[in-house]
């Protein structure tokens, strides 16, 4: 399996932009989480998908932030309008879920607004 | 907020020396995660321990798990260059394990 894939992997925009972030999971993984990556707070939860239905989305930090999962092979995160406060690296990951496990993380976006 | 801290927040030693990181956390846990990153990549995991285990042994590194102490410490013997890179515990609740929480990290760095 290639494992988790994320586009695009590095994205520069103008503030008040739309981003849209891409995340693929491992075949077969039901399980799909969204997490952001800064020097300040650490890795943060933003959102996690369970069968492609939203679970948890308590980290997502406002309204600009929104997430999909229109199947089992694809979610986006998308951030309308962007800020340069949202600049950060954003990690899509998987899992099997049904036992303890292990999450796959993609490589991430590496978001910069500007 | 982060469930787990990790000490020290940095560490640097020679290589062929030991690194010992140490993961404190909050609430009840079923399983106990290490995760490492390299600069510029996303996390892979090392090793996980469950809550009823209190050590558990993969080539060169050593974790052990007190529970009473919430805590946890990862061992990596023999350090080599490449194991440079941020060292992440995650934790997974009692009441599920498809939701892990990350600590702040541990940046590990090994001087040749």
């Amino acid at each position: 399996d290639a494992g988790v894939i994320q586009s695009p992997r590095h994205e520069v925009t103008e503030m008040g932009q739309e981003v849209t972030l891409r995340c693929k999971p491992i075949s077969g993984h039901n399980s799909l989480f969204w997490y952001r990556q800064t020097m300040m707070r650490g890795l943060e939860l933003l959102i996690y998908f369970n069968n492609n239905v939203p679970i948890d989305d308590s980290g997502m930090p406002e309204d600009r932030f929104s997430a999909k999962m229109p199947n089992a092979s694809f979610s986006t995160l998308k951030i309308q309008p962007s800020e340069p406060r949202d600049s950060a690296v954003y990690f899509c990951a998987s899992i099997q879920t049904g036992f303890v496990n292990t999450i796959y993380f993609g490589e991430g976006s590496w978001l910069t607004v500007v | 907020s982060q469930q787990g801290e990790e000490d020290p927040q940095a560490l640097s030693i020679q290589e062929g020396e030991n690194a010992t990181m140490n993961c404190s956390y909050k609430t009840s846990i079923n399983n106990l995660q290490w995760y490492r990153q390299n600069s510029g990549r996303g996390l892979v995991h090392l090793i996980l321990i469950r809550s009823n285990e209190r050590e558990k042994h993969s080539g060169r590194l050593r974790v052990t798990l007190d529970t009473s102490k919430k805590s946890s410490s990862l061992l990596i013997t023999a350090s080599r260059a490449a194991d440079t890179a941020s060292y992440f515990c995650a934790t997974g609740s009692n009441f599920g394990n498809e939701k892990l929480t990350f600590g702040t990290g541990t940046r590990l760095t090994i001087i040749p």
